[in-house]
């Protein structure tokens, strides 16, 4: 069964830092694209960043640019979200999720999710 | 970037109704367009890739269709399993955007 595994969501002060992480597990990492969506309390699903399957191709929402990073290691099968600057309004549950298909330079749907890691801002 | 919004937000329905639901882009997205469905403390599923094709293992009462700006989301007869919070989102552009959701909750 394809799986994804997130780790690293904290309770972290007001311009604190974090690392999330997302290990995969049953298919071919490299081969496809990953992403970011979290999800605030009680609010609805919003993407964060994606990353192509060799490393490029970075995309950010506006709200995390500057901020965060994505970055993957192809020889581990993890994803990775570095958060600096984190604010309350970072404070959400934190998917990671996979692309339907093999990257070829487009993005798809997500067909393979992690459960979450929660990530808390707070003084 | 562009703005996806779901209609209604939330709507009450019973077991056995034909529900569907709405999602209008504020641009074309070809159909470059996705269906999740999302239940309590879980991660979404997603149900309808690209505006209607049937996910492997999504049982076939669900259907979506469209192409554009209005696609909609169709369950032909609502058991009590579906009763979740439904998201569209597109990845026709970057950033990728959902809808707000439609919550079916039970009549």
């Amino acid at each position: 069964e394809v799986n994804l595994l997130e780790s690293g969501g904290d309770l972290v002060r007001p311009g604190g830092s974090l690392r999330l992480s997302c290990t995969a597990s049953t298919f071919i990492f490299k081969n496809f694209a990953m992403s970011w969506v979290r999800q605030a309390p009680g609010k609805g699903l919003e993407w964060v960043s994606s990353i192509g399957g060799t490393g490029g191709d970075e995309k950010y929402a506006d709200s995390v640019k500057g901020r965060f990073t994505v970055s993957r290691d192809n020889s581990k099968n993890t994803l990775y979200l570095e958060m600096k600057g984190l604010r309350a309004d970072d404070t959400a549950v934190y998917y990671c999720a996979k692309d339907q298909i093999p990257f070829n330079g487009q993005f798809d749907a997500f067909d393979i999710w992690g459960q979450g890691t929660m990530v808390t801002v707070s003084s | 970037d562009i703005q996806m919004t779901q209609s209604p937000s939330s709507l009450s329905a019973s077991v056995g109704d034909r529900v569907t639901f709405t999602c209008r882009a504020s641009q074309s997205v070809s159909t470059s367009l996705h269906w999740y469905q999302q239940k309590p403390g879980k991660a979404p599923k997603v149900l309808i890739y690209s505006a209607s094709s049937l996910q492997s293992g999504v049982p076939s009462r669900f259907s979506g269709s469209g192409s554009g700006t209005d696609f909609t989301l169709t369950i032909s007869t609502l058991q009590p399993e579906d009763f979740a919070t439904y998201y569209c989102q597109q990845t026709y552009s970057f950033p990728l955007t959902f809808g707000q959701g439609t919550k079916v909750e039970i009549k």
